[in-house]
């Protein structure tokens, strides 16, 4: 069955931090990758996502993830965090086409001004 | 253009009542699905559905009914709602066609059961 994991449950930085969320998922065939953020309060919104093409993806609010096939991999990345980037980011996978989206267990982000 | 609706925003029951969260969306999308989110467990799929008249169970289905009557709704119906069922619903609608199936979330009903 695929799965997604997510290793870091709960990170804290400081402002100005680089932040480096993990992704892994388990999945033989071709797949779409997100990471969506969820903020205190609020819902899921889609921060970054990879069908295709080069796999180094640039989202919103300086976001980046790299697509590592090799080690089915979908890491997130900020060279520097910012007090409005507290909240909690799932990464997710499926196949392109289908409907049913695995989701990653999270990872609560709290910066420190 | 309102994206993914959800009724209501909160919601207190008590244990064996029932009651039913609303979902509808705008985007002429054919997959809609209700997931729940608890701490620490990520999202879990509860039920979903491929288009009108057509739906299938996800990964915690048991206590959860669902029918999709329109493409614009996918209501969510709790027959008899037990303490373990206190979480907050999220539903999700994407569209199938082409490859890029982006996922838009609702705001998210936070359901507590006492």
């Amino acid at each position: 069955a695929q799965s997604v994991s997510q290793h870091n449950h709960h990170v804290i930085l400081s402002e100005a931090a680089s932040l480096e969320l993990g992704c892994n998922y388990s999945y033989g065939g071709t797949v779409n990758l997100f990471w969506y953020v969820q903020y205190p309060g609020q819902h899921l919104q889609l921060l970054l996502k990879y069908f295709s093409g080069d796999p180094l993806v640039k989202g919103i609010k300086g976001f980046e993830a790299e697509f590592i096939k090799s080690k089915f991999s979908f890491n997130l990345r900020k060279p520097s965090v910012q007090w409005s980037d507290t909240a909690e980011y799932f990464c997710a996978v499926t196949a392109p086409g289908t409907y049913k989206y695995i989701f990653g267990t999270g990872t609560r982000l709290k910066v420190l001004a | 253009n309102a994206g993914v609706t959800q009724t209501p925003k909160f919601q207190v029951l008590k244990t064996g009542q029932s009651m039913t969260l609303q979902c509808a969306q705008d985007m002429n999308h054919e997959y809609m699905s209700w997931y729940r989110q608890d701490p620490g467990m990520g999202l879990r799929l509860i039920h979903y559905s491929v288009g009108a008249g057509i739906t299938d169970q996800g990964e915690v289905p048991n206590g959860y009914n669902v029918s999709r009557s329109t493409t614009e709704d996918f209501p969510l119906r709790l027959l008899s709602a037990a303490p373990s069922q206190t979480s907050v619903y999220f539903c999700a609608s994407s569209d199938p066609r082409g490859l890029n199936t982006e996922a838009f979330f609702g705001q998210g009903t936070r359901l507590t059961v006492v």
